[in-house]
């Protein structure tokens, strides 16, 4: 059964950057297509990116292209998602989600890790 | 970039009821189309995909329809647990877009 955990909360300030981090154990890792998704409290599930780690070449949603990177390390099944130039409204919920099936649905997925800007 | 637009946003009902959330595709996504459940406090889980298969361990009182970009879920005989924010998603074409959400709650 495959298990996703995720690091812990963060307090960033606004302008610095975050990483957040998904270990992943069960199934297929470098097969797998891993995204991540933000959920800003209250509000809906947005889908910032994601990739398939034996291949690399990260996909990014439009509004994260340029202030998100997303990678894997194979050897140690973690995904990363690290976002940059915080600002207040980047205050969310942020879930590592991943499809085991050839596609980019999402099977399984992280508890979420809450990311907080503020000064 | 396709848009998913679910409707109603919120539904009122009680236990024992049927209820239906409908999902619309910008433009058309074949049967690349998830629905999940997102209980408060948790993270969302994968009820169906493809439109209309249900995951293991989902009970049948779920179920999913369409193709191209009109889809519905029903669950028949609503439960308690069943009383959750509900999102569609297309896994179709990049970038891989979800609904806004329909919240459904105890009438």
């Amino acid at each position: 059964q495959v298990q996703l955990v995720q690091s812990g909360a963060e307090v960033k300030k606004p302008g610095s950057s975050v990483k957040v981090s998904c270990k992943a154990s069960g199934g297929t890792f470098s097969t797998s297509a891993i995204s991540w998704v933000r959920q800003v409290p209250g509000e809906g599930l947005q889908w910032m990116g994601g990739l398939i780690p034996g291949l690399g070449g990260a996909l990014y949603a439009r509004l994260f292209q340029g202030r998100v990177d997303i990678t894997a390390d194979t050897s140690t099944h973690i995904a990363y998602m690290e976002l940059h130039s915080l600002r207040p409204d980047d205050t969310a919920i942020y879930y590592c989600a991943r499809g085991d099936r050839n596609d980019w649905r999402l099977e399984f997925w992280g508890q979420g890790t809450l990311v907080t800007v503020s000064s | 970039d396709i848009q998913m637009t679910q409707s109603p946003s919120t539904l009122s009902a009680s236990v024992g009821d049927r209820v239906t959330i409908t999902c619309r595709a910008s433009q058309s996504i074949r049967r690349g189309l998830a629905w999940y459940r997102q209980s408060p406090g948790k993270a969302p889980s994968l009820l169906i995909s493809e439109a209309s298969v249900l995951e293991n361990g989902v009970p049948s009182r779920f179920s999913g329809s369409g193709s191209g970009t009109e889809f519905t879920l029903v669950i028949t005989s609503l439960q308690p647990g069943d009383f959750a924010t509900y999102y569609c998603q297309q896994y179709d074409r990049f970038p891989y877009s979800f609904g806004q959400g329909t919240k459904v709650e105890i009438k």
